[in-house]
């Protein structure tokens, strides 16, 4: 079955880096995209952005830019987002999830807290 | 950039009953609209694409309508299941962006 099992749990001080990575199965990996999405403690889900398997396209949310970078590696069909330059409103659950243009499945999460 | 609104923020129904949850985006995204159910500490489950294509899986008492910027999506007999939050998500434009979600609670 298609499954995205996801990295765990990190706790990282303000200004550092983190990376999640988000593994995939049961799917030709490079036939879709992955879009990565993110959730506050008790918020809705943000959209960070979304890169293609098949050729690194990327497209990132705007209010990311500069600190988000997604890449993928298809010879481990795992992709990767790593956001830099911490701070303490990143504290979210990020999930990657396949993207045709919708998302479906989802992996199941990674809490990422930033705190001094 | 189109905004998601959803409506109304929390909806209170009984088992058994209808549930009608609205979203409107603030321009037309077309049919390119997906809806998705989240239970507390779970990763949101895909329900709904193109406004009104069940995924996989789901049960047919879970329905999508609407295109261009009105959407609905009806749950015809609530199971106990069913009690989480909905999101709504256009995929017609960069950046794909959700609404704020409906609350679905038990009245």
């Amino acid at each position: 079955q298609v499954q995205l099992v996801q990295s765990g749990a990190e706790v990282k001080k303000p200004g550092a880096s983190v990376k999640v990575s988000c593994k995939a199965s049961g799917y030709t990996f490079t036939s879709y995209g992955i879009s990565w999405v993110r959730q506050a403690p008790g918020q809705g889900l943000e959209w960070m952005g979304w890169i293609s398997a098949y050729n690194g396209n990327t497209n990132y949310a705007q209010k990311l830019q500069g600190r988000v970078t997604m890449t993928t590696d298809t010879s481990t069909s795992t992709a990767y987002m790593e956001l830099r330059s911490l701070r303490s409103d990143d504290t979210a659950v990020y999930y990657c999830a396949r993207a045709v243009e919708w998302f479906d499945p989802w992996g199941q999460g990674t809490l990422v807290t930033v705190s001094s | 950039e189109i905004v998601m609104t959803q409506s109304p923020a929390t909806l209170s129904v009984s088992p058994g009953e209808r549930a009608t949850l609205s979203c409107r985006a603030s321009q037309s995204v077309s049919s390119n609209l997906a809806w998705y159910q989240q239970k507390p500490g779970q990763a949101p489950r895909l329900l709904i694409y193109g406004a009104s294509t069940r995924a996989t899986g789901i049960p047919a008492r879970f329905s999508g309508s609407g295109s261009g910027t009105e959407f609905t999506l009806t749950i015809s007999s609530l199971q106990s299941e069913d009690f989480a939050v909905y999101y709504c998500q256009q995929y017609n434009n960069w950046p794909f962006a959700f609404g704020p979600g409906t609350k679905v609670d038990i009245k």
